[in-house]
């Protein structure tokens, strides 16, 4: 257990529906990232919040994901009018202050759209 | 740009040792090496840095050549539990504060497995 947790661990949806995910960081940690990671690949970057503050979205990402970090604490992410390519693990990692600190990655949500 | 793994897939008898490499094409600032177990989260396991600085698990060694941009990950006297996904995923020589700052381009992974 790394002290990082996600909400929910597994999540089925139809083609079309909206869907959130929820990660909270360890507490002091003040940088958060969420990964993508489909079958047999590494996690890829989403998005990246220092504090509240949302610092870099990755290009490859459609108009139709969302995060919110409030306050600097918890994240979400919200993937609206989902698809089927959207079918992934999404991880948040929570990271120190320095910038060699360790991303400790969270369990994820599964997310299986149909 | 995404690092390239390689070899794809080791397979080991219990205590025979592994290498595992990860090649750049853009000059590193850090490489981070994790293992994932099917169905779970990435697990850390050691951070080098640019300049020869090293952070991690004492049981696992590994090297960074600043000059080829390449990371090797030993695994030496291998166990069942090393068995797993290994990614490497490295960041990019950014100024540090900038929106680089310790993001992380994962490799494709090397798939491990160690039969008794």
């Amino acid at each position: 257990d790394t002290g990082v947790s996600q909400d929910p661990r597994h999540k089925i949806t139809k083609r079309g529906q909206n869907v959130t995910f929820r990660c909270d960081p360890i507490s002091e940690h003040n940088r958060l990232y969420w990964y993508r990671q489909t079958l047999g690949q590494g996690p890829e970057f989403l998005t990246y919040f220092q504090n509240e503050a949302q610092l870099e979205k990755s290009r490859l990402l459609s108009d139709r994901f969302s995060a919110e970090r409030p306050k600097g604490s918890f994240s979400t992410l919200e993937i609206q009018r989902t698809e089927q390519g959207d079918s992934a693990m999404y991880l948040c990692a929570s990271v120190g202050e320095g910038r060699t600190d360790t991303q400790y990655f969270g369990p994820g949500t599964r997310l299986t759209v149909l | 740009q995404q690092p390239v793994q390689s070899p794809q897939a080791v397979i080991l008898r219990e205590g025979e040792d592994a290498v595992i490499n990860c090649s750049s094409s853009k000059a590193l600032y850090s490489v981070h090496w994790y293992r994932q177990k099917h169905g779970e989260a990435p697990v850390f396991l050691m951070i080098l840095l640019k300049g020869g600085e090293q952070k991690g698990h004492e049981k696992i060694s590994a090297s960074f050549n600043e000059k080829k941009q390449q990371s090797s990950l030993y695994l030496t006297a291998s166990q069942l539990s090393y068995s797993g996904t290994y990614f490497c995923g490295t960041e990019m020589g950014a100024n540090a504060g900038g929106t680089s700052y310790g993001k992380l381009t994962f490799g494709q992974g090397t798939i491990l497995t160690v039969h008794p």
